[in-house]
């Protein structure tokens, strides 16, 4: 069975500070990848996403993440934040399998202050 | 082209009693799921339809059930509620069963007291 891991619960950073959120997944067989935003009382915002190819993926927002295949690791990067991107972050999973089913991480709040 | 709509945005419901959430997915969408949010266990996988068909089921009691209409429109329900099924539920709807990329409403903040 699949599972993602998001070490950090919280990441506080100052504006225009680069961020670094991290992912590791666990899978046997290979897996599509994917970060997800979600704002206060919001549902979720897909922000990229890693399907095959290119390991580095640019998303909205000036996000990007890297695939890692051999660190199993989908870290999500932004080299200057806003206040506006204050908000919780999931990393998401599914295997190749044909079935509709996200396998999600506990979530990651980014807090950027003035 | 309108997003994922789900009804109503908030539930306050009592122990005991069944409530019924709706989703509407994008227009040409056609698989629907299913998503628990709290935050004890975040967000968990409760179920997908495509075509009418419940495709997968997560790990939730059977008071949890679900079901699609032609229109690709889905509904979940939960029966004998409980005070632990206070939850953010989730909809998100995939064009068909080969897309990745799934779309999600805003959600049902649900209430049991």
């Amino acid at each position: 069975a699949q599972s993602v891991t998001q070490l950090d619960s919280q990441v506080p950073v100052f504006e225009e500070a680069p961020v670094e959120l991290r992912c590791n997944y666990s899978s046997s067989v290979s897996v599509y990848l994917f970060w997800y935003v979600q704002y206060p009382n919001q549902g979720l915002q897909l922000l990229l996403k890693y399907l095959s190819g290119s390991t580095l993926v640019k998303g909205i927002n000036g996000f990007e993440a890297e695939f890692n295949k051999s660190q199993t690791s989908f870290h999500l990067r932004k080299p200057s934040v806003h206040i506006s991107d204050t908000a919780e972050y999931f990393c998401a999973a599914f295997e190749n399998t044909g079935f509709q089913k996200l396998v999600f991480g506990t979530g990651t709040r980014l807090l950027v202050s003035p | 082209k309108a997003g994922v709509t789900q009804t109503p945005r908030y539930l306050i419901k009592t122990r005991g009693q069944q409530v019924t959430l709706s989703c509407s997915p994008i227009s040409g969408h056609r698989s629907v799921s299913w998503y628990q949010q709290t935050p004890g266990q975040g967000l968990q996988f409760l179920f997908e339809y495509f075509s009418e068909t419940q495709r997968n089921k997560g790990n939730f009691p059977g008071r949890f059930s679900g079901r699609q209409f032609s229109n690709s429109r889905s509904e979940m329900n939960v029966s004998t509620l409980e005070l632990g099924d206070s939850a953010l539920y989730l909809c998100a709807s995939t064009q068909d069963i080969l897309n990745t990329e799934a779309f999600f409403g805003q959600g049902t903040r649900l209430t049991v007291v």
